[in-house]
């Protein structure tokens, strides 16, 4: 159980294009979903909180304008990149948390990798 | 602020045990956790811990955790060289969900 599933696994995209990652939790209903982006040997960083139905709080330093996050459903969220450049190829990791309380895991999803050219 | 931090590399020969050091700065964790990440894919919860606790087992892995000096440390007996991954320690502050994730322990194993 508690499984993630993100798609598409990997994306190459032209600079200026958008493209946008989906985060699914198959088998349980989450009510909050984190995006985390990941550069090269280095650790994740938070980007941003997403709660089913309600704006996305974005962690110090991440623009909301330029990564959209939308979680329509307690299954799916989604984050777009718009106006895509180079320095926004990383790897874009979601994790999903339950809706039962005091579930405090959470389950990652296997990644993205975005490359902009 | 709050900021985990972890040494970046450890080498050790197969059979031997490993010892991941973790050191964070928010008191208020509930929960730390121990991650492994295999190249280019997702993280794999291994165990995690609660603040109440001292010492967790669980088959080969073993977690020590140091509330007074904020030192949490992942033991692997037996080290396989299936266990050559990037292993991250993770806390969430009390009353929030969000992880904050340590630097990432580069681990090979040596045949």
């Amino acid at each position: 159980g508690a499984v993630v599933s993100q798609h598409p696994s990997w994306v190459i995209c032209k600079s200026g294009t958008s493209v946008k990652i989906e985060c699914r939790s198959l088998d349980f209903q989450a009510t909050t979903m984190f995006w985390y982006r990941q550069f090269p040997k280095q650790s994740l960083m938070l980007m941003a909180t997403s709660n089913e139905g309600s704006k996305a709080t974005y962690e110090q330093g991440v623009e909301k304008d330029k990564f959209l996050i939308n979680h329509a459903s307690l299954t799916l969220s989604t984050l777009t990149v718009t106006s895509a450049h180079p320095e926004d190829s990383s790897f874009y990791i979601c994790s999903a948390r339950g809706s039962t309380s005091g579930d405090h895991e959470q389950y990652f999803g296997p990644g993205t990798r975005l490359t902009v050219t | 602020g709050e900021d985990v931090e972890q040494s970046l590399f450890l080498s050790v020969r197969e059979g031997d045990s490993s010892v991941i050091n973790c050191t964070y700065t928010d008191s208020s964790s509930t929960y730390l956790y121990w991650y492994k990440q295999e190249p280019g894919a997702g993280l794999q919860l291994l165990t995690y811990i609660f603040s109440n606790m001292d010492m967790k087992q669980d088959q080969r892995l073993t977690v020590l955790l140091n509330k007074k000096d904020k030192h949490l440390s992942l033991r692997i007996a037996d080290t396989q060289t299936g266990d050559s991954a990037i292993y991250f320690c993770a806390e969430n502050g009390s009353g929030t969900y969000k992880y904050i994730f340590g630097t990432g322990t580069r681990l090979k194993v040596l045949a």
